[in-house]
C-alpha cells in the first residue's frame, strides 16, 4: 500500500521562506502533487512533479527526488493568506488505473 | 461558471435516513471522484469513475452507492446514515496527468 509522511504543523513568519517536506512509499509511482486547503474551503491544486527537479510557480516551488522518495513544497515571501493546510499527494497505479492518495496534511500558520 | 459544483453544501439529517449528494463538472474531464474528509482533515478516496465506468471502489460500506449517469455527473447516495458518516464529502474531477479540481464540499452532519 501507499504511505505518505509530512509534518503536522509548521509556523513561519510573514515574509520568510518555509519548506514542507513529504516522504512517500508506494509502487507504480507516477508523480507527486501539492494542494492547498484553507479552513472551510476545498483543496486547490498547486503543483505536480512527474520528474526529478524543481518546478516553480510564482512564490511557490515544488521539488521531487524519485530516488529518495522525497519531495518538498517551498513557499517564499510568506503572506498571511498562505496560512492553510498543505497536502502532498502521490499519483500511482492501482488495479490498472492511476490513483491519487493524499498525505495527512501540514497546517501552516503564518505569524506577523 | 463553477467548474465542479456539488449540492447541497450543508446536510443535517437523522440517523437511519437516506440522502444523496449531487456533483457536476463542466470541465470536460473524463474522471470524477468522491473523497471523504474527516474531522482530522484526512482526505480519503471513496470512488472513482472514468467515462461513467467505476474504476476505483475503496473499502467503503455498501450503504454508499455512487452513480454516474454521464461523464459530467457523479452522484453519491447514502443509505441508513450513521453517526460516523459525519464528514465533509468532496467531489473532484481530473484529466490525466493534471491535478484535481475539487468541488466546494458537502458538510454532512448525522444526528
Amino acid at each position: 500500500g501507499q504511505s505518505l509522511e509530512q509534518p503536522s504543523e509548521v509556523t513561519a513568519v510573514e515574509g520568510a521562506i518555509v519548506q514542507i517536506n513529504c516522504t512517500y512509499q508506494t509502487s507504480g509511482f507516477y508523480g507527486l502533487s501539492w494542494y492547498q486547503q484553507h479552513d472551510g474551503g476545498a483543496p486547490t491544486f498547486l503543483s505536480y512533479n512527474g520528474l526529478d527537479g524543481l518546478e516553480e510557480t510564482g512564490r511557490f516551488s515544488s521539488f521531487l527526488s524519485r530516488s529518495d522518495s522525497y519531495g518538498y513544497l517551498l513557499l517564499q515571501e510568506l503572506q498571511m493568506k498562505d496560512s492553510a493546510s498543505y497536502f502532498c499527494a502521490v499519483r500511482d497505479r492501482s488495479g490498472g488505473y492511476q490513483k491519487v492518495t493524499f498525505g495527512t496534511g501540514t497546517k501552516l500558520q503564518v505569524i506577523p | 461558471d463553477t467548474a465542479v459544483s456539488q449540492t447541497p453544501k450543508y446536510l443535517v439529517t437523522q440517523m437511519g435516513n437516506d440522502k444523496s449528494i449531487k456533483c457536476e463538472q463542466n470541465l470536460g474531464h473524463d474522471t470524477m471522484y468522491w473523497y471523504k474528509q474527516d474531522s482530522k482533515k484526512f482526505l480519503k478516496i471513496m470512488f472513482s469513475y472514468n467515462n461513467k465506468e467505476l474504476i476505483i471502489n475503496e473499502t467503503v460500506p455498501n450503504r454508499f452507492s455512487p452513480k454516474s449517469p454521464d461523464k459530467a455527473h457523479l452522484n453519491l447516495h447514502i443509505n441508513s446514515l450513521e453517526l460516523g458518516d459525519s464528514a465533509v464529502y468532496f467531489c473532484a474531477s481530473s484529466q490525466a496527468p493534471g491535478g484535481y479540481t475539487f468541488g466546494s464540499g458537502t458538510r454532512l452532519t448525522v444526528v
